[in-house]
């Protein structure tokens, strides 16, 4: 089955500064690739995804890129503001299997 | 549409009790998946629907739990006898094809003391 690593676990920036988050997955024939971001005592909400016809997606200061040969795909999020901060999830697969997440703290 | 709808959102029971955790999926939605979230193995998929048939449930964890859809509108996510290790947010999601992303209810937190 589908295995999905992400990192890092933590990350802290300062405020206007980006944030790159990395996962790995398994499973070549996944073909769908989505990140949610989960507020503390909140259900997941998806922000972006990606196909894996798609290299690279982009909506505002949010960005995320595919590559299918390594198996990987990231999260790039730009200018970033205390409001980002959160745990941030990847995932992979026709049912979904999640990385264990990335904290997020962006100090102003 | 009301969402994903989970039930209830809270609940507290003790050690050895049957515990049912409800949720009704967003209509039209034929993919029906429980997740169970904890600290230290984040989010975990249980089990999923689609089109009310269970289609892969090698996440449950145990004999103790069990789930049923028995119809399009309505699933439940059973734990008998729980125990505190059973202790977490189980969330139920829901989608149709093609996917964009899963919709999430707002999550039962569970506590067995």
């Amino acid at each position: 089955g589908e295995n999905v690593e992400q990192h890092p676990s933590t990350l802290s920036v300062q405020e206007g500064d980006s944030a790159v988050i990395k996962c790995t997955y398994s499973d070549s024939a996944s073909n769908y690739f989505p990140w949610y971001k989960q507020e503390l005592g909140k259900r997941p909400q998806l922000i972006i995804d990606i196909r894996s016809n798609v290299g690279e997606k982009k909506d505002q200061r949010i960005a995320v890129t595919l590559n299918k040969t390594a198996k990987h795909f990231s999260l790039h999020i730009t200018e970033t503001q205390p409001e980002d901060s959160a745990v941030y999830f990847c995932a992979a697969g026709t049912a979904l299997i999640f990385g264990k997440g990335t904290t997020l703290s962006v100090s102003s | 549409d009301a969402g994903v709808i989970q039930s209830p959102r809270h609940e507290v029971t003790e050690m050895g009790q049957e515990v049912t955790l409800r949720c009704k999926p967003i209509s039209g939605h034929d993919y029906l998946f429980w997740y169970r979230q904890t600290m230290m193995r984040g989010l975990e998929l249980l089990i999923y629907f689609n089109n009310n048939v269970p289609i892969d449930d090698s996440g449950m964890p145990e004999d103790r739990f069990s789930a049923k859809m028995p119809n399009a509108s309505f699933s439940t996510l059973k734990i008998q006898p729980s125990e505190p290790r059973d202790s977490a947010v189980y969330f139920c999601a829901s989608t149709t094809l093609p996917i964009v992303g899963y919709t999430f209810g707002s999550g039962t937190r569970l506590t067995v003391v």
